[in-house]
């Protein structure tokens, strides 16, 4: 069974640094792209960043560009999020998702983590 | 950024009703689509992609239909374990963006 499992998440100041990070399972981690998604509480739900499967490939949504960083590690079969200047409007469960069922950037999200709780708050 | 709108934002059906949501896009999507279920505390899960494929081990009473600017999605047949939040998603280009997220409630 596929498995995406996220950790990381935490209390964090504003202005502050954390990194998630979501070691994956049971798929061929280094075939396909993967992605970042949040939800505020109460809220709906946000695409923040995709890699590509060899992580060549990178793309942010505007709201984090220039703050947040995506990378993979494709020999420990882990993405990670690397989150600087955090913003109280940051606080969401951030989710890590399996690009798929198709290998192509542009595709839908087949398997999701559990989520990982990032609030920011002094 | 392609905007996506569902409606209505919240269902209330009864057990055995068949119901529709209706998601739009601000511009033609094709076929780029999908709709997934959310539960309370829970992660989405992928029910639909190119807007009528069912994804594996979804029941077939979920269908999907629709290209273009408009796209339903019906459950034919509310069973007690379909109440949830359902959101569409367009994967035409990034951004890719979500619907507001329409929740089905207990009647």
């Amino acid at each position: 069974e596929v498995q995406l499992l996220e950790s990381g998440g935490g209390l964090v100041q504003p202005g502050g640094s954390l990194r998630l990070s979501c070691v994956v399972s049971e798929f061929t981690f280094s075939s396909y792209a993967m992605s970042w998604v949040r939800q505020a509480p109460g809220k709906g739900l946000e695409w923040v960043s995709s890699v590509s499967d060899s992580g060549d490939r990178v793309d942010y949504a505007d709201s984090v560009k220039g703050r947040f960083t995506v990378s993979r590690d494709n020999s420990k079969n882990t993405l990670y999020l690397q989150m600087n200047s955090l913003r109280a409007e940051d606080t969401a469960v951030y989710y890590c998702a399996k690009i798929g069922p198709r290998k192509q950037w542009l595709s839908p999200f087949d398997y999701w983590g559990q989520g990982t709780l990032v609030t920011v708050s002094s | 950024d392609i905007q996506m709108t569902q409606s209505p934002a919240t269902l209330s059906a009864s057990v055995g009703d068949r119901v529709t949501i209706t998601c739009r896009a601000s511009q033609s999507i094709r076929n780029c689509l999908a709709w997934y279920q959310q539960k309370l505390g829970k992660a989405p899960k992928l029910l639909m992609y190119d807007a009528s494929i069912l994804e594996s081990g979804v029941p077939s009473r979920f269908s999907g239909s629709g290209s273009g600017t408009e796209f339903t999605l019906t459950i034919s047949g509310l069973q007690p374990d379909d109440f949830a939040t359902y959101y569409c998603h367009q994967y035409i280009r990034y951004p890719g963006t979500f619907g507001q997220g329409t929740k089905v409630e207990i009647k």
